[in-house]
């Protein structure tokens, strides 16, 4: 099992472009999310799921999209990436209430 | 409004002494606590649970005491090992979607 798999590991994006950070889980769970974690802070909640084709917005959405078309993927999508949004990018994945969440070894995005 | 705190950014213990790391919450819908240990450049790997229906959980080493009157949790690792140096965060959640609210973290090192 590779677990929570995400790319790329790092990227510099200028203001303004837009790019896509990739999740993948072979674990069959139902649940995936992503987080972000700014320097010295814990991590938020960005967007999360609870099944294909379902998603809802977490703490900080503003700025973000995503999609669930299959069990096993989630990516995440920037569309007018800003100074703002550069931090550590974490995807998870779990089997819901009352379980631990998988966490992946994340997407560090500086925006300049 | 930050729901969970940790109020010790770090904790430097001795090998082989215990670390006794805090975390405070203020929601009372929080029902499931977990633990998670970081190393630099890697996701949060899981370390242990607790449910709001119990005061006290063990695994190993590590040990989670959960005081809801106080809306207090800890995390006991005896005895601390230098391979115990990460930073800790503290989580929890509330039934629905089982999203994740993190504390801020605490850095621990562990001295030979």
């Amino acid at each position: 099992n590779a677990g929570v798999t995400q790319t790329p590991k790092f990227r510099i994006l200028k203001i303004g472009q837009s790019m896509t950070l990739q999740c993948a889980q072979d674990m069959n769970h139902n649940y995936m999310y992503w987080y972000r974690q700014d320097p010295g802070m814990g991590l938020k909640l960005i967007y999360y799921s609870v099944g294909a084709g379902i998603t809802d917005k977490g703490e900080v959405p503003n700025g973000y999209n995503v999609s669930r078309s299959t069990t096993e993927d989630f990516p995440l999508r920037l569309e007018l990436a800003a100074p703002s949004q550069t931090s550590v990018y974490f995807c998870a994945s779990g089997e819901g209430t009352g379980y631990e969440q998988y966490f992946g070894p994340g997407t560090r995005l500086t925006v300049t | 409004d930050q729901q969970v705190k940790q109020n010790s950014p770090s904790l430097s213990v001795q090998e082989g002494r215990i670390s006794i790391l805090n975390c405070d919450y203020t929601n009372s819908m929080f029902d499931y606590f977990l633990w998670y240990k970081k190393y630099p450049a890697e996701g949060p790997t899981f370390l242990i649970s607790i449910s709001s229906i119990k005061d006290k959980n063990e695994d190993g080493r590590f040990t989670v005491f959960l005081n809801k009157s106080a809306k207090h949790l800890s995390l006991h690792i005896v005895p601390s090992q230098p391979g115990d140096s990460a930073v800790y965060f503290c989580a929890a959640s509330a039934a629905a979607g089982n999203k994740l609210t993190f504390g801020g973290g605490t850095r621990v090192l562990v001295k030979p």
